[in-house]
């Protein structure tokens, strides 16, 4: 069964240092999307990307966030300046775009980072 | 603000019991309703969504929506020590077809062999 996949599983970087955090999505699905769950708190959407442009970003997402899909199967997030409270699962989801049933979003196993 | 409430737990039902998992959303505008199962550590696994009122059954899941009362809701029959995990209830924020998800804290439930 196609599945969401992400790299790398855990990420160690210093405060300041920029970071990227890749994902492939299910290969026909048109939506992807960022979430980061801090540990111990709820899952919080940051970003949705179609059509090689951003939908819709939380206010989580600010200048230090950026999003690509460089690429035909790629998907990334990358973090210019590291702070100590980024540390958190990063999860990349996707989804098909149609049909009522297929507003299902697929999540990746994530990328643990950890900010020193 | 939109909220997703769920009772963080734990829940602690005997193994062969009936789990019943409760979820209530602020948003009237909700239009799709998700539930996602998390073991610890590892991400969300969908196991099911729901978009109309009434139940939808799946195996040993139920799912059950009230857009009324905005409360939807998530029965696990015949309980399995591996049912232990974290659920997480998930409700869309549509916009045209885009449709971001909002999550609550989730509710640790325990099977008790």
């Amino acid at each position: 069964e196609p599945e969401v996949t992400q790299t790398p599983s855990h990420q160690v970087t210093q405060m300041g240092q920029e970071v990227i955090l890749r994902c492939v999505p299910i290969s026909n699905h048109l939506y992807f999307y960022w979430y980061r769950q801090i540990l111990g708190q709820k899952v919080e959407f940051l970003v949705s990307f179609y059509n090689n442009e951003i939908s819709e970003k939380s206010e989580i997402f600010d200048d230090q966030f950026s999003v690509e899909r460089p690429d035909g199967s790629n998907f990334t997030l990358k973090i210019r300046s590291t702070k100590l409270e980024d540390s958190a699962m990063y999860f990349c989801a996707s989804k098909v775009k149609g049909l009522a049933a297929q507003y299902e979003q697929y999540f990746g196993p994530g990328t643990r980072l950890t900010v020193t | 603000q939109k909220e997703v409430e769920q009772n963080s737990g734990p829940l602690s039902v005997p193994e062969g019991a009936i789990a019943s998992l409760n979820c209530t959303y602020s948003d009237r505008g909700s239009q799709s309703f998700f539930w996602y199962r998390q073991y610890s550590g590892k991400s969300p696994e969908l196991i099911m969504s729901i978009y109309s009122n009434g139940d939808k059954e799946d195996g040993r899941f139920t799912a059950q929506l009230n857009k009324a009362s905005q409360y939807v809701s998530l029965l696990i029959r015949d309980s399995q020590p591996s049912d232990s995990a974290t659920y997480l209830c998930a409700v869309n924020v549509a916009n045209f077809g885009n449709e971001k998800l909002t999550f609550g804290t989730g509710t640790r439930l325990t099977i008790i062999p």
